[in-house]
């Protein structure tokens, strides 16, 4: 069974950083796309970064310079580095495994459940 | 703000057959397939359809999609209770070069 598991929301200040982390069981993360999309308190969802199977990475502008997706081969897991925070960016931060990608329109087939970044003074 | 422009509300009564629409642009929708999010209160989005018309296994077969030129529409018949929900539409724009969500649309069983 597919599972994801986000951790490492929390509450910080502006211009603070905070890492977040997915924990996957039941596929391998490196051999997947993998995004990270967000979604405002009471807002529609946003895509935010993604990192191919070959390691590349692409981000969404309003995050670009700011926000790191990585990952842990050893360890199956996702990482989102987010760095300079703004109020802006106060969501629920959901992973979720990307299919279709240079096919079709890339679909999300799997989230986790996500996890809450307010970033307040 | 979104690109991709949905309705922010629609409503239907049990059994009845509900639409609900998408509207992009020539580099979004005109030229790419789209899917659709169902997301009930207080839970991470479900996908629902993909490459415009497609149902992942478990989803019934009440829910289609359907994709004309620049526009896609998500159609529920068998209107249930638990239907009530947000479903978001989606995309890949080629011009932004990410995928593009709708700004969602609460579904409302009367």
């Amino acid at each position: 069974e597919v599972q994801l598991v986000e951790s490492g929301g929390g509450l910080v200040q502006p211009g603070g950083s905070l890492r977040l982390s997915c924990a996957a069981s039941g596929f391998t993360v490196s051999s997947n796309y993998m995004s990270w999309v967000r979604q405002a308190p009471g807002k529609g969802l946003e895509w935010v970064s993604v990192i191919y199977s070959g390691g590349s990475t692409y981000y969404a502008d309003s995050v670009k310079g700011r926000f790191t997706i990585s990952r842990d081969n050893g360890r199956n897991t996702l990482y989102l580095q987010m760095n300079s925070l703004r109020a802006e960016d106060t969501a629920v931060y959901y992973c979720a495994r990307e299919r279709g990608r240079g096919v079709i329109s890339p679909y999300f087939d799997d989230w986790g459940q996500g996890t809450l970044v307010t970033v307040s003074s | 703000q979104s690109v991709l422009t949905q309705p922010p509300s629609a409503s239907g009564t049990p059994g009845q057959r509900v639409t609900i629409s998408c509207s992009g642009s020539s580099s979004s929708i005109g030229t790419n397939t789209v899917n659709w999010y169902q997301q009930l209160p207080g839970t991470a989005p479900k996908l629902l359809i993909y490459s415009s018309n497609q149902r992942p296994s478990g989803v019934p077969d009440r829910f289609s999609g359907s994709k004309s030129g620049t526009s896609a529409s998500l159609a529920i018949s068998g209107l249930q209770s638990e239907d009530e929900a947000v479903y978001y539409c989606a995309a890949w724009d080629g011009s932004l070069n990410y995928v593009l969500f709708g700004g969602g649309t609460k579904l409302t069983v009367l």
